[in-house]
C-alpha cells in the first residue's frame, strides 16, 4: 500500500505565480480530501470530493483558489494568483466512506508551500 | 460558534509515566471522535476512534474516554516512551461532514 502519495514536497514560489499541488488517493478510497495546516489555525478543510465530485467547497479561502478531480486516482489544487498568506503545508487526505461517516482518514505527508 | 480545544499546546513527561491529553468541544453533537498522531513533516495518522455511545475505548498503552455530557474525550498512553513523542490530535465528526480537527497537543517524553 503506497499510501496518499503528494508532491511536490516542497514548493517555494513568488507572490502573483500559479501554484498546482498534486495528490494521488489510495486505490479504492471514494472520497478525497484537502487540508490546510498553519500554526494559527491548526488543520481547515479546504474542499472535499465524494466519486469524484466537489461535495463542499465552503473552506476554499477565495477565487483564487480551485480543485479538480478529473477521475479516482488524481487531484489537484491550484493556486492562482498566490500571495505571502497562503504559505502553509497543504495535506491531501482519502478515505473510504462508502456512506459510512466515521471512516478515518488517510493522509499524505503534505506539501510545503511558501510564497515569498 | 463552534470551537474544538486541545488544553495545551506542550505537555512534558517523563517516560514511564501515563500521558493524558484533553479534548474539549463546544457548539458539536459529535456522532464520533478521532485521535490522530502527527510527526514532523508528516501527515496525521489514525490511532483510535470512539463512538458517541461508547464510555471508552482501548488499544495497546493507548485508551481514549467520551463524555458527551462533559463535552470532553481524553487520550491516555500509559507506560510512555520518547518514541511516544509527537502532536496528537483530536477530530469531530458529526456523521454528516467531514473531520474538523483540534489544532493538536505537543507531547514529549523524557528519557
Amino acid at each position: 500500500d503506497a499510501g496518499v502519495i503528494q508532491s511536490p514536497r516542497h514548493e517555494v514560489t513568488e507572490m502573483g505565480q500559479e501554484v498546482t499541488l498534486r495528490c494521488k488517493p489510495i486505490s479504492g478510497h471514494n472520497s478525497l480530501f484537502w487540508y490546510r495546516q498553519t500554526m494559527m489555525r491548526g488543520l481547515e478543510l479546504l474542499i472535499y470530493f465524494n466519486n469524484n465530485v466537489p461535495i463542499d467547497d465552503s473552506g476554499m479561502p477565495e477565487d483564487r483558489f480551485s480543485a479538480k478531480m478529473p477521475n479516482a486516482s488524481f487531484s489537484t489544487l491550484k493556486i492562482q494568483p498566490s500571495e505571502p498568506r497562503d504559505s502553509a503545508v497543504y495535506f491531501c487526505a482519502s478515505s473510504l466512506s462508502g456512506g459510512r461517516k466515521n471512516s478515518p482518514l488517510h493522509f499524505g505527508n503534505g506539501t510545503r508551500l511558501t510564497v515569498t | 460558534s463552534q470551537k474544538i480545544e486541545q488544553n495545551s499546546e506542550a505537555l512534558n513527561i517523563q517516560e514511564g509515566k501515563t500521558a493524558t491529553l484533553t479534548c474539549n468541544y463546544t457548539n458539536y453533537s459529535p456522532a464520533y471522535l478521532q485521535w490522530y498522531r502527527q510527526d514532523p513533516g508528516r501527515g496525521p495518522v489514525f490511532l483510535l476512534l470512539i463512538r458517541e455511545n461508547e464510555k471508552e475505548k482501548r488499544k495497546e498503552r493507548l485508551k481514549v474516554t467520551f463524555d458527551t455530557t462533559l463535552k470532553q474525550s481524553l487520550f491516555h498512553i500509559t507506560a510512555s516512551q520518547p518514541a511516544d513523542s509527537a502532536t496528537y490530535l483530536c477530530a469531530l465528526d458529526s456523521g454528516n461532514t467531514p473531520l474538523v480537527f483540534g489544532k493538536g497537543t505537543r507531547l514529549s517524553v523524557i528519557a
